[in-house]
């Protein structure tokens, strides 16, 4: 049973470039939620997609972006990117909609230089 | 103020210690609750759900408190594997979808 799996691992990138990190859910899941988590601090909410639709975003600027595709796996797109987008990015799944317990990846780590 | 806050710590304690760590939520239309463990630079494990009776997993008991808007996790004879980070997480429905709140966790050391 594969769980949940994110590419790539580690991503350097300089300020005002664009990246994108990609999440397969666990074998079953439908939904995929995104975090971000800077160094000291818990995960913060991004957004979460179902259906391939977004149903929810956190205070996060419209520089994020996603995508769900029709085999449920997901992208995070960030455009022009700052020295504070640095932090470990989190994806993770479960079903129907989110309220059920979610299973991470483990996570992309981005540095902006 | 944090919508979901928890005493940072870090805790130090010896093998065998018991130790109870706490969290508070904001939003009273919390539904569910949860604590990941979290070891360094890997990424946040289940621990356990959260129910009002309190559950109990091996060593480790969780209560919530509803109307004090208080989780609680309390873990008993430590073991130097129980050193990581413990996240406390809110649900709360929204329309379409479950949010998941965060606090910034707690850090555990156990030492022999």
């Amino acid at each position: 049973d594969a769980g949940v799996t994110q590419s790539p691992t580690h991503l350097i990138k300089t300020r005002g470039q664009q990246v994108t990190l990609r999440c397969s859910p666990k074998s079953g899941h439908d939904t995929v939620s995104w975090y971000q988590q800077a160094l000291g601090q818990g995960p913060q909410f991004i957004f979460q997609y179902y259906e391939e639709e977004e149903r929810q975003r956190g205070n996060f600027p419209d520089r994020f972006s996603g995508h769900q595709f029709p085999n449920y796996s997901s992208e995070l797109n960030v455009n022009a990117l700052l020295l504070g987008d640095s932090a470990l990015y989190l994806c993770a799944s479960n079903t129907g909609g989110g309220t059920d317990t979610q299973y991470f990846g483990p996570g992309t780590r981005l540095t902006v230089l | 103020r944090k919508e979901v806050e928890q005493d940072p710590g870090p805790f130090n304690v010896p093998e065998g210690a018991t130790v109870a760590f706490n969290c508070t939520y904001s939003n009273s239309a919390s539904q569910s609750f949860f604590w990941y463990r979290q070891d360094c630079r890997k990424e946040p494990k289940l621990l356990m759900s959260v129910y009002s009776s309190g559950n109990e997993d091996g060593r480790f008991t969780a209560q919530l408190n509803r109307a004090s808007q208080y989780i609680s996790l309390l873990i008993r004879d430590s073991k130097l594997s129980d050193s990581a980070t413990y996240l406390c997480v809110v649900n709360r429905p929204s329309t379409n979808a479950g949010k998941s709140t965060f606090g910034d966790g707690t850090t555990l050391t156990v030492k022999p």
